[in-house]
């Protein structure tokens, strides 16, 4: 099966500064990246999705880049403010599957601080 | 749009009683809904995937006997913990997909409920 493993686990930043967080998967079946927002008490929400047809996305302050090659992804936020803190997951899946489950695999969660 | 629900967001319940965790979405209909559970600092745990009219899949190690589901309507899926116990105290979070509204079948998320058992 997918594993998915993410790092760092904490990051701190001053805000303005950008974060960045890495993430990579096992499964070369895998096409669908997503990430997702989860603040405290609250369930995950998602910020923005990579297919592997794409090698980078950009909305706003956040892009997420993909090497199919090397099989890893990455979140960047740039300029970053207070209310960008919580704890971000990355995920990966394929956009079919044959079990018809389209089960996505997490990775173990980035707790991101921005420090004003 | 996409919108889904839980209800209640918190249980406080006594060991050996049962729960009920209802999982909704508002606006769309769910062919699939997916239930996780993660404990504190931790990431999500997949615990089953129901499809609206058939039985639920349950991933290993969970046991379907005290973590039943019921998916039986479109926009409707239940939880229910029998007969708890501390350590099912966590918090359980569902999801819907819908092949008609996102194309990259998309799972949209609960607010989540977070169970305590004492």
């Amino acid at each position: 099966g997918e594993n998915v493993e993410q790092h760092p686990s904490t990051l701190s930043v001053q805000e303005g500064d950008s974060a960045v967080i890495k993430c990579t998967y096992s499964d070369s079946a895998s096409n669908y990246f997503p990430w997702y927002k989860q603040e405290l008490g609250k369930g995950p929400q998602l910020i923005i999705d990579i297919r592997s047809n794409v090698g980078e996305k950009k909305d706003q302050r956040i892009a997420v880049t993909l090497n199919k090659t090397a099989k890893h992804f990455s979140l960047h936020i740039t300029e970053t403010q207070p209310e960008d803190s919580a704890v971000y997951f990355c995920a990966a899946r394929p956009l079919s599957s044959g079990a018809g489950s389209y089960q996505l695999t997490f990775g173990k969660g980035t707790k991101l601080s921005v420090i004003p | 749009g996409a919108v889904v629900s839980q209800h209640p967001s918190r249980v406080i319940c006594k060991s050996g009683t049962s729960v009920k965790i209802e999982c909704r979405s508002l606006d769309f209909q769910a062919t699939t809904m997916f239930w996780y559970r993660q404990f504190p600092k931790q990431s999500l745990m997949l615990m089953a995937t129901s499809n609206e009219g058939s039985k639920a899949t349950y991933e290993q190690g969970v046991e379907k006997d005290k973590f039943l589901i019921n998916h039986a309507s479109l926009t409707l899926s239940t939880l229910t913990v029998t007969s708890a116990h501390p350590e099912d105290s966590s918090f359980y979070i569902c999801s819907a997909r819908d092949p008609y509204l996102s194309s990259y079948n998309e799972q949209f998320f609960g607010p989540g409920t977070r169970l305590t058992v004492l």
